[in-house]
């Protein structure tokens, strides 16, 4: 198994530039994440997916937008890059969501380093 | 609601001593932690977790010890190597997430 892969790892954008970061997982796993980290802030919840076609917001989610058509694939699309959206992005999948059962545990990408300019 | 400290947000061991890390939450009715370690430039890897059942779950080189009465949890980590230079998560489960501290980072002195 391949676990979680993130392409692009990294990736410079103008302000106003759109682009989707892709986050895959050949894991079989329902529950799909996305995080950003900034220096000294940890890692804070973006968007979530508990399963295809279901999506909800976490903690940060203005200027993202998600979508789960498919179990496998949980891509992050940024309308219009702005450069307070410079982080490094990571994405994570577990077999349930957290709360749902003991594998809960989070697989992590090795992320997606962002700058925008 | 949940809430996620580090008693300390660096700390320094040398190499071959044991280390603690400490963590509190606050939510009691909280049932499942987990440990994740974050070397540089890599996501965030499952260490060790512990179900709120037990108070104590030993891995390789590393234990994790549950205080249910303080609601703390600590990572030991016995003869600390280089590779354990990282920072340190016990993110605290909130409904359908985890909650991220700022984590707490581990330097290993030669």
């Amino acid at each position: 198994n391949a676990g979680v892969t993130q392409t692009p790892k990294f990736q410079v954008l103008k302000t106003g530039q759109s682009m989707t970061l892709q986050c895959a997982q050949d894991m079989n796993h329902e529950y799909m994440s996305w995080y950003r980290q900034d220096p000294g802030m940890g890692l804070r919840l973006i968007h979530y997916s508990v399963g295809a076609g279901i999506t909800d917001q976490g903690e940060v989610p203005n200027g993202y937008n998600v979508s789960r058509s498919t179990t496998e694939d949980f891509p992050l699309r940024l309308l219009s890059a702005a450069p307070s959206q410079t982080s490094v992005y990571f994405c994570a999948s577990s077999y349930s969501f957290p709360g749902g059962g003991r594998t809960d545990t989070q697989y992590f990408g090795p992320g997606t380093r962002l700058t925008v300019l | 609601g949940e809430s996620v400290g580090l008693h300390l947000p660096t700390l320094s061991v040398q190499e071959g001593d044991n280390s603690i890390i400490n963590c509190a939450y606050s939510n009691s009715a909280s049932d499942y932690f987990i440990w994740y370690k974050q070397e540089s430039g890599k996501g965030p890897q499952f260490i060790i977790d512990i179900r709120s059942n037990m108070d104590k779950r030993q891995g390789q080189r590393v234990t994790v010890l549950l205080n249910k009465t303080v609601k703390h949890l600590s990572l030991q980590i016995a003869a600390t190597q280089p590779g354990d230079s990282a920072v340190y998560f016990c993110p605290s489960r909130g409904t359908y997430k985890y909650i991220f501290g700022t984590g707490t980072r581990l330097k290993v002195l030669a």
